[in-house]
């Protein structure tokens, strides 16, 4: 398995809470990508960075927003949480180079209630 | 529009038994990949065909790339129990400088009855 590691694993949170979902590797990785994933549906990229000081939003629109100030930590934020935003979260990074696999974190299941 | 769609979107097999699934896509590729995917846990990657190779084996694992029919299968040979999961196609496409996106389908959700 790849070492990439995501806080917490699950979440339940009241309306309105500011949270923050936390993704660390330690492979030296330059590129890093969060994704959101419905039960039984596939992943729809919500944000990625190529770098330090690099981040991008990705093709699905979110309301969350991220941060890449040391290679090996890409956290997720929301300011205000709501029940729309329940969901799995995952992170997952790359190294850089044409054919290379993405290697994933376990995810964090967010129930915002 | 989804660029990788995985068929069929459930398959039941017993142990022993080969399972083959298909991935069908819209637009040129730089690669394709397999990914399995536990209940619960993140996606694990199989394994990668490039653009200009045709199959490719890793253990138990059979992948083939038609390029002109825009089309993948993965095959599970002799199958386990522990095979039970979700099995995802990803195509990955250029989009600037050195960088390529991957697109994921929906998945196949592979069932193993002991």
């Amino acid at each position: 398995e790849a070492d990439i590691y995501q806080t917490p694993r699950y979440l339940v949170i009241g309306t309105g809470k500011k949270i923050t979902l936390e993704c660390s590797q330690t492979m030296g990785h330059d590129k890093m990508y969060w994704y959101q994933q419905d039960p039984g549906m596939e992943l729809h990229l919500i944000h990625y960075s190529y770098g330090v000081n690099s981040t991008e939003k990705g093709d699905l629109s979110s309301e969350s927003t991220v941060s890449r100030i040391r290679t090996e930590h890409f956290p997720l934020t929301l300011e205000s949480a709501r029940p729309s935003h329940t969901s799995q979260y995952l992170c997952a990074s790359s190294a850089s180079g044409s054919n290379q696999p993405q290697h994933f974190g376990d995810g964090t299941r967010l129930s915002i209630l | 529009s989804q660029q990788g769609e995985e068929d069929p979107q459930a398959l039941s097999i017993q142990e022993g038994e080969n399972a083959t699934m298909n991935c069908s896509y819209k637009t040129s590729i730089n690669n394709l990949q397999w990914y399995r995917q536990n209940s619960g846990r993140g996606l694990v990657h199989l394994i990668l065909i490039r653009s200009n190779e045709r199959e490719k084996h890793s253990g138990r694992l059979r992948v083939t790339l038609d390029t002109s029919k825009k089309s993948s299968s993965l095959l599970i040979t002799a199958s386990r129990a522990a095979d039970t999961a979700s099995y995802f196609c990803a195509t990955a496409t250029y989009s600037g400088g050195s960088n390529y996106k991957l697109t994921f389908g929906k998945g196949t959700l592979l069932t193993v009855n002991p």
